[in-house]
């Protein structure tokens, strides 16, 4: 069965902190895993990684993917208050499915 | 503008009742989606489209119905039948299929049951 695996569940870090949120994989005919940010509603993408060891950036996100190791993990650095929200990782796979890990809850105290 | 709006915002059924949610977008995308997303979990996909008039099942579709008449809609029945309805249902479209990699959501409708 196809799953997506975030880890940790929910992390509380200072502001200023930087952090790794990671998600691990086991998806049949891997297209591409994706990145979001959901604050109080509807999730927002980020970033959609597709080639194993290219880092995607923006700002003090970033991103990166290990295609052999099946997981990838999400950098902020020097965070913010603002950044205060849960991430989601998903992956497209076979039939063109999206499927989505239970996201890591990150809140920043000021 | 372009986006996806969704409507209601908040949504009560009582216990027996049919209820739909509307979903539309004017981004001209091909493909639509459904989530159900509740507390603790992910995102669970109810339905996709990749285009009018077809519609597949997703990993929950049992107790919902959809239909795909016209690109820019895809309203989401939730029937009786679906016995543990309350949840935050989010619509979201794509491109098309083979650049689906982009999914932009609408901004969901909580459905309560009374």
């Amino acid at each position: 069965e196809d799953k997506v695996v975030q880890s940790p569940l929910s992390l509380v870090v200072h502001e200023g902190d930087t952090v790794t949120l990671n998600c691990s994989y086991e998806v049949t005919n891997f297209r591409s895993l994706l990145w979001y940010k959901q604050e109080k509603k509807a999730p927002t993408f980020l970033f959609m990684l597709t080639s194993s060891g290219i880092e995607k950036k923006s700002g003090r996100l970033s991103s990166i993917l290990d295609k052999k190791e099946l997981f990838s993990i999400l950098n902020i650095t020097a965070t913010q208050t603002g950044d205060s929200a849960v991430y989601l990782c998903a992956v497209l796979g076979r039939d063109d499915k999206i499927i989505f890990g239970k996201g890591t809850r990150l809140h920043i105290l000021p | 503008d372009g986006g996806i709006t969704q409507s209601p915002k908040y949504l009560f059924r009582k216990e027996g009742q049919n209820v739909t949610l509307s979903c539309e977008q004017n981004l001209n995308h091909d493909a639509m989606y459904w989530y159900r997303q509740d507390p603790g979990q992910g995102l669970r996909l109810i339905y996709y489209s990749q285009i009018v008039n077809d519609f597949q099942k997703g990993d929950i579709a049992e107790g919902y119905s959809v239909s795909r008449e016209k690109k820019e809609s895809f309203p989401l029945t939730v029937t009786s039948a679906q016995k543990n309805p309350t949840a935050f249902y989010l619509c979201a479209s794509s491109i098309g299929v083979l650049l689906q990699e982009t999914q932009y959501f609408g901004p969901g409708t909580r459905l309560l049951v009374l």
